[in-house]
């Protein structure tokens, strides 16, 4: 168990729709890292957070936005989803903003109809 | 900008067979972490190398970083079938506040 929590496990939606993603950091670190992880596919970084602000962006979707919020939990909403949007949504957290080790979540499996 | 390059990209050994996987970096890189990730499961974080030429073991395991800092290697000795999955090495990023993934080896092992 890495302390990191996501909910839910599993979402199942239709195209078109918008969902919310909750990730919760272990206990005092103060960075959230979002992955997009499609079928056999490798890991790719989405938007970082440092302690309530954005810290780094990468191939984000402008349909993609992410929050940290005081408490340092994160929230990742998807809008108007399409197929290919169905992918593994893995959260990462780290003591610090620089590149020390990340710690993953157990990932929310998204499917899109 | 920066990319991390893995391969084999698959690999089927036997178990007791030894593998190998290789990690390369266009740029520099500060430190490299390699990442290993179960089937069904999340990656989870193996080790970190920082100094050029570094050589760490961890058990069955050999992580090596090149001299120039943009390569990096992962052998297993005599693999066993716990150690199916896909690792993955990560470098910083051009901010330097992220890491870059390479796109990961997934082992499988046959008993």
């Amino acid at each position: 168990d890495s302390g990191v929590t996501q909910t839910p496990k599993h979402l199942i939606t239709a195209t078109g729709q918008r969902v919310t993603l909750r990730c919760s950091p272990r206990s005092g670190d103060l960075s959230v890292y979002w992955y997009q992880q499609s079928l056999d596919q490798g890991l790719q970084f989405l938007i970082q957070y440092y302690n309530g602000e954005e810290r780094a962006k990468g191939n984000i979707l402008e349909r993609f936005s992410a929050q940290q919020f005081p408490d340092l939990h994160s929230e990742l909403n998807l809008s108007s989803l399409e197929l290919g949007d169905s992918a593994l949504y893995f959260c990462a957290s780290s003591a610090t903003g620089t590149s020390a080790e990340q710690y993953f979540g157990p990932g929310t499996r998204l499917t899109v109809t | 900008g920066q990319q991390v390059m893995q391969i084999p990209q698959y690999q089927h050994v036997q178990e007791g067979e030894d593998f190998t996987t290789y990690c390369n970096s266009s740029t520099t890189l500060s430190n490299i972490q390699w990442y290993k990730q179960r089937p069904g499961g999340h990656p989870v974080f193996l080790i970190q190398l920082v100094k050029s030429g570094e050589v760490k073991k961890q058990k069955r395991l050999t992580f090596q970083f090149g001299e120039a800092k943009k390569n990096s290697s992962l052998h297993i000795t005599a693999t066993q079938t716990t150690d199916v999955g896909t690792y993955f090495c990560a470098g910083p990023g051009n901010a330097g506040n992220m890491l870059t993934f390479g796109g990961g080896t997934r082992l499988m092992v046959k008993p």
